[in-house]
């Protein structure tokens, strides 16, 4: 069975940092692209950020370039986003994602909360 | 950035009816185009991919049609448990874009 189950969502200040976790199972995890979805609450879906397979590609939404950071360890099947200089706006639940002709698997979502 | 845009933002109807959810991209996504089902308190989860291609466990009520720009998510008679939220997404060009949803509605 294919779980996805992030980690590391908190409350952090404005200009703050965090570090999201998200550990695959039940599936070849090298094999896919992984992508990060938000989604403020009671809003739509926004697509963040995604990794190639082997790593070598990534993608960002021009909301978080240059300070959001998506990697990937295929030792230990985890894909990460790493969010610096942190905005009220990035208030959010943040989605591990597969991607196969579509997000056919998500995670339960982590809530981070950005404000002073 | 191709936007995409859905009408209408909310569709009001009793089971049983059929229901027509449009999608219409800013420029041609090919047929890179999925739709999603998210329900109050619940992940999103996957319905359509491919402009038309029915994900595991899609009822085969659900259907999807179109090309290019326009394209609609069709539920050929609503049940109850279809009353939600719908989102398309187009993979086609970065960055990768949502529409911003359609409530369907008791």
């Amino acid at each position: 069975e294919v779980q996805l189950v992030e980690s590391g969502g908190h409350s952090v200040q404005p200009g703050g940092s965090l570090r999201l976790s998200c550990a695959a199972s039940g599936f070849t995890f090298s094999s896919h692209w992984m992508h990060w979805v938000r989604q403020v609450p009671g809003k739509g879906l926004v697509w963040i950020s995604a990794i190639s397979g082997d790593g070598s590609s990534t993608n960002y939404a021009d909301s978080v370039k240059g300070r959001f950071t998506i990697s990937r360890d295929n030792a230990k099947n985890t894909l990460f986003l790493q969010m610096n200089s942190l905005r009220a706006e990035d208030t959010a639940v943040y989605y591990c994602t597969r991607a196969n002709s579509g997000y056919d698997h998500w995670g339960q979502g982590t809530l981070v909360t950005v404000s002073s | 950035e191709i936007v995409l845009t859905q009408s209408p933002a909310t569709l009001s109807l009793s089971p049983g009816d059929r229901a027509t959810v449009s999608c219409r991209a800013s420029q041609s996504v090919t047929s890179y185009l999925a739709w999603y089902q998210q329900k109050p308190g619940q992940v999103p989860r996957l319905l359509i991919f491919d402009v038309s291609i029915r994900a595991t466990g899609t009822p085969a009520r659900f259907s999807g049609r179109g090309s290019g720009t326009d394209f609609t998510l069709t539920i050929s008679s609503v049940e109850p448990e279809d009353f939600a939220v719908y989102y398309c997404q187009q993979r086609s060009s970065w960055p990768l874009t949502f529409g911003g949803g359609t409530k369907v509605e008791i």
